[in-house]
């Protein structure tokens, strides 16, 4: 079936560090990938999606590349900022499924 | 664009009452999902809709919960005779989609976050 592995949390960086979260996942076929946000008190919002080997997502600063030779879709910020402090949620949609798996989600912390 | 909605926010209940949750979709979505996520994890499918017709159903979905779109708009989920377990926050997406395709991305509601004292 289908799976997501995301790196454990918190993560906790200060104003304008890089930021690399995992992803990994396990799927029958070509599955579209997706990561979503959720703010403190919020739902979870879209950030970024890629749909096929190589598409590169991306919105806000944060990006992604769907790697089908190692099966991750890893997120990317070069600057974050305090605003960016969230739970981050990797997802996936495939294997003739609707609805979508997520990763345990990783909480980013970044501190001023 | 009003996104999705649902009610109520919180929801407080002793151990085996019936509790019911309302989903307003994005209106010219066609796809309803419901979701749980519980503390410190992510989203868990339980149920699917395509227009008034429920798709598909997670193993999660015990018989003690039902869930309805009667007219292919709004959604309810219900559970009956709810235990501690039940406790977690219940989450609605919709999407667009047109035949069997995967459409487009779902989009989520801030959820109804259920405690069983």
């Amino acid at each position: 079936g289908n799976s997501v592995t995301q790196m454990e949390g918190p993560v906790t960086l200060s104003e304008e560090a890089f930021l690399t979260i995992n992803c990994t996942y396990t799927a029958t076929g070509y599955p579209s990938l997706f990561w979503y946000v959720q703010y403190p008190g919020e739902g979870l919002q879209l950030l970024l999606k890629a749909t096929k080997a190589d598409d590169k997502g991306s919105n806000k600063g944060f990006e992604a590349t769907y790697r089908k030779e190692t099966t991750s879709f890893h997120l990317e910020k070069g600057s974050v900022q305090v605003s960016d402090s969230a739970v981050y949620f990797c997802a996936l949609r495939g294997g003739g499924r609707r609805a979508l798996t997520f990763g345990s989600g990783t909480r980013l912390q970044v501190q001023p | 664009d009003t996104g999705v909605s649902q009610d109520p926010r919180h929801k407080i209940t002793k151990r085996g009452q019936n509790v019911t949750f309302r989903c307003d979709p994005i209106s010219e979505h066609n796809r309803l999902y419901w979701y749980r996520q519980t503390l410190g994890q992510g989203p868990e499918f339980l149920t699917y809709f395509q227009n008034e017709a429920q798709l598909e159903k997670s193993r999660l979905l015990s018989d003690r919960f039902s869930a309805e779109r009667p007219k292919g708009s709004f959604s309810t989920l219900e559970i009956q005779r709810t235990e501690q377990g039940d406790s977690a926050m219940y989450l609605c997406a919709s999407s667009y989609a047109t035949g069997p395709e995967p459409g487009q991305p779902q989009h989520f509601g801030d959820g109804t976050r259920l405690s069983i004292l």
